[in-house]
Formats: C-alpha cells, sequence, structure tokens
C-alpha cells in the first residue's frame, strides 16, 4: 500500500505568519491529495484538495501545491490566525491493485499552534 | 443537516468486555468506514463498506468486527475488548470511492478506553 510521511509533527507560529505542512508519498499510483482539519473534540474536515493532474491550487488564505516528480505536496496557510490551531492530516488516495475500489492514506497529522 | 451520527461518544470497558459502536448517516452515501486514531499514528482503517450488505478489512481489522445491515448505518462491534483497542473511533462516509477523488465526512468520534 501507499506510505504517507508527514512533517512537522508539531508547528508553532505568530498570528499572522504563514505555516507550511510537508508531505511525501511513496507510490506514483496515487492519484489524489486531500488535507483535513481536525479541531479539538471534533471529527477531521475535508478543507483543501488537489488531483495530480494540477500543480497548485489556492483557496483563500490556504493553498496546495504538488510535484509529482519529487512525490512530495505541502499546504500552505498565510495570515495564520488562532482559529486555524488544529491538527492538519494530509492523504493520498490510490486506487488498489487489481481492484476498482480506491483507499485514502493518512499521514500522522500536525498540531498546529498560532499564538495571538 | 445531521451528516454522519456516532453512538457512543464515550466508553469504558473491562478488558474481555464486548460492544458495538453505531454510526448512521443521512447523505444516502454509498461508501461507509471505521477508522481508529491513536496519538502520532494518524487515521488508520479498520473495516469499511462499499454498500449495503457488503464488507471489507482495511489497515487493521484484526479483533473487530462490521455489519452493514442498512444502508445508512454501519456497526462497529468489540468481541473482547483488549487495552490495545483503547483509542479514538471515528466513522466516516463518502458518496463513490475515495480513489474517485471523493470527499469524506466525519462523524465527531467515540473515545474508547478499555481497562
Amino acid at each position: 500500500g501507499e506510505n504517507v510521511e508527514q512533517h512537522p509533527s508539531t508547528l508553532s507560529v505568530q498570528e499572522g505568519d504563514s505555516a507550511v505542512i510537508k508531505c511525501t508519498y511513496s507510490d506514483s499510483a496515487s492519484n489524489y491529495f486531500p488535507w483535513y482539519k481536525q479541531e479539538l473534540g471534533k471529527g477531521p474536515q475535508l478543507i483543501i484538495d488537489i488531483r495530480s493532474n494540477v500543480g497548485e491550487k489556492k483557496d483563500q488564505r490556504i493553498a496546495v501545491t504538488l510535484n509529482k516528480t519529487a512525490k512530495h505536496f505541502s499546504l500552505h496557510i498565510t495570515e495564520t490566525q488562532p482559529e486555524d490551531s488544529a491538527v492538519y492530516f494530509c492523504a493520498a488516495s490510490m486506487i488498489d491493485r487489481g481492484s476498482t475500489l480506491g483507499r485514502l492514506y493518512f499521514g500522522r497529522g500536525t498540531q498546529l499552534t498560532v499564538w495571538p | 443537516n445531521a451528516g454522519v451520527t456516532q453512538t457512543p461518544k464515550f466508553r469504558v470497558l473491562k478488558t474481555g468486555q464486548s460492544m458495538t459502536l453505531l454510526c448512521a448517516q443521512d447523505m444516502n452515501h454509498e461508501y461507509m468506514y471505521w477508522y481508529r486514531q491513536d496519538p502520532g499514528m494518524g487515521l488508520r482503517l479498520i473495516h469499511y463498506s462499499v454498500g449495503e450488505g457488503t464488507t471489507a478489512k482495511g489497515e487493521v481489522p484484526d479483533g473487530y468486527n462490521v455489519s452493514r445491515l442498512k444502508k445508512q448505518n454501519f456497526l462497529l462491534g468489540l468481541e473482547s475488548a483488549a487495552p490495545s483497542q483503547t483509542s479514538v473511533y471515528f466513522c466516516a462516509s463518502s458518496r463513490a470511492s475515495t480513489g474517485r477523488n471523493e470527499k469524506l465526512f466525519f462523524g465527531s468520534g467515540t473515545q474508547l478506553s478499555v481497562l
């Protein structure tokens, strides 16, 4: 199966600064890369995703970049705010070999803390 | 708009006891999943279902069983709980396979402690 590595495991930034979280994946067949945000006591929620035929995608203060050759993708948050504090998970999705089914493989998560 | 609902939210078990976690979704999704979340381990897939009456194993299925008798419900069972099953359990659903770029909708989780 796929192996997704995520760094750093914890990240502290001052309000207004930028935050970057990086992930690598192992299987070149992976074709979909979502990012989920998990606030305390809640389930993860999709915040942005990118497909393998796109290099970058932006949504207001959040952007994701994908480098297929190097097999890594990153989440960029600009002008961070205290409400951005949460655990962020990257994931890679691929179709299981010999099957029509796909599966998401998650990174281990990054605890982002934004200090006022 | 309930989305994905999990019950119970918290549970404490003694080693060897059994229990069932219930997940219900009101979005008419075909796919449903059970994940466990452990500190520093991310989300790991236990079992999943691609439709009513079907189930399949994920990454960490040992010690768990599941059933999908109705499209909207997905049950996770622990027949003989072990301390290693102490974790936060999340149910999720999607309209189609996540391999087809489908978004996952998660419940709010169940904190299970096995003493």
